[in-house]
Parts: structure tokens; C-alpha cells; sequence
């Protein structure tokens, strides 16, 4: 079945960028999307990119498609603390009827003031 | 809209009870999802439903664990009886029909978190 990857922790100095690495197994994905869960809440929808992108940028997010290596990253520019949180790579697509969503195991970032 | 509601947010009960989880999804919404998220195993679907009728329950782990969806308000997760490997934290998430080519965006819960003692 489909399989996302994803490392399980990140620390970073406040100020600088943050790049969360994420793996997929399904070629045929047709989005891909990074959601955020801070502490003792749900996860909520931070970015998502189409997969005929490459590129996405919003304000200080960028996000990195490479189709061919199945690789997605999230670059957090100017991390702040309030980024602290936990970061998880999903997919979805027709393998999971386009409504099921894969989620990755989430990357726990920590930012040190 | 006030979003995913879930009740209760923290339960703790002992080994063999029953417990009962709530979600009340997105007014609107025609999928409900559950997961289960443990720090060993991360985000497991158990089960969703669309249009109050059980899609894929795959994922639910065990005879011992049910969900319903009632009407489309309202759905619950039950686990009877509740074993301590059950301890976790418990999302219910809600999505709108996307067609084929349109993003899925599911919208969380704050999530139950269950202790089994």
C-alpha cells in the first residue's frame, strides 16, 4: 500500500530556515500536503501542492516537489518559536480513492530561541 | 462554523469498561474519518464513512472496537471491552466531496486522549 517517510525530529536556532524531508511510495499521488499539530490539538492544513508542480510558495513556506525521487520538503523560512510543532507529510490520490489521505509518522520540530 | 467537535477530551477508565467517543464533523461534510495516534504507529485510520454509510474499516484493529454514524451530525467510536493498548489519542476529521483532480483537506478535531488503566 502506499507508504509516506519522514524524519522524526528536527531542532533548529530561531531565526533560521527549517527543511522537513519527506518520501512517498506512490507515483500516482495527486496531492501532496504538509499539516501541522501543535500540543494538544488536531492536525490542521498548513501547504499542499499539486503534482504537477514543482514549486509552491507561500509567504514563508516553500515547498519542493520532486516527482521522479518521490521527495517532498517544506522550507520554514525565519522559523519562529510559535513554529514548534509537529509536521506531517500526507498524500492522497486514486490508490486511496482520491478521499483517503497517507499521513507520515510526523517530524517534530523544536526551535531554540 | 465551529469545526470538528469531539467529547470527551480526555478519558480514563480502567481495563474492560466500555468507552464511547463522539465526533460531531463539519456541518456539511460528507466524510468522517477516525484515527488513532500513538507514538509508536503515528496517525492510523481506523475507519470513515461517506454519507453516513461505513466506507472502509480496515483499520479498525479489533472486534472489540465499532463506529457508527447515526446521522450525518453525529458519529461515535466505541471500544468494549478496553484494554491499556488502547491508550492513545483519538481524531475524528471531516472533508468535503473533492472530484478526482481536487485537493482533499481534512479538517481535525482537538481529539480525544483515552487512558486505559
Amino acid at each position: 500500500g502506499e507508504d509516506v517517510e519522514q524524519s522524526l525530529f528536527l531542532s533548529v536556532r530561531e531565526g533560521d530556515s527549517s527543511v522537513i524531508n519527506c518520501t512517498y511510495t506512490d507515483s500516482s499521488s495527486t496531492y501532496l500536503y504538509w499539516y501541522k499539530q501543535e500540543p494538544g490539538a488536531g492536525l490542521q492544513l498548513l501547504t499542499y501542492i499539486f503534482s504537477n508542480m514543482d514549486m509552491k510558495q507561500d509567504q514563508r513556506l516553500t515547498v519542493l516537489l520532486n516527482k521522479k525521487d518521490k521527495h517532498l520538503s517544506l522550507r520554514i523560512a525565519d522559523t519562529q518559536t510559535g513554529d514548534s510543532a509537529i509536521y506531517f507529510c500526507a498524500e492522497s490520490g486514486p490508490s486511496g480513492g482520491y478521499q483517503k489521505v497517507t499521513f507520515g509518522i510526523g517530524t517534530k520540530l523544536q526551535v531554540i530561541p | 462554523d465551529a469545526g470538528v467537535i469531539q467529547s470527551p477530551r480526555h478519558e480514563v477508565t480502567e481495563m474492560g469498561q466500555e468507552v464511547t467517543l463522539r465526533c460531531k464533523p463539519i456541518s456539511g461534510h460528507d466524510y468522517l474519518f477516525w484515527y488513532r495516534q500513538t507514538m509508536m504507529r503515528g496517525l492510523e485510520l481506523l475507519i470513515y464513512f461517506n454519507n453516513n454509510v461505513p466506507i472502509d474499516d480496515s483499520g479498525m484493529p479489533e472486534d472489540r472496537f465499532s463506529a457508527k454514524m447515526p446521522n450525518a451530525s453525529f458519529s461515535t467510536l466505541k471500544i468494549q471491552p478496553s484494554e491499556p493498548r488502547d491508550s492513545a489519542v483519538y481524531f475524528c476529521a471531516s472533508s468535503l466531496t473533492s472530484g478526482r483532480l481536487a485537493k482533499n483537506i481534512q479538517y481535525f478535531g482537538a481529539g480525544t486522549r483515552l487512558s486505559v488503566l
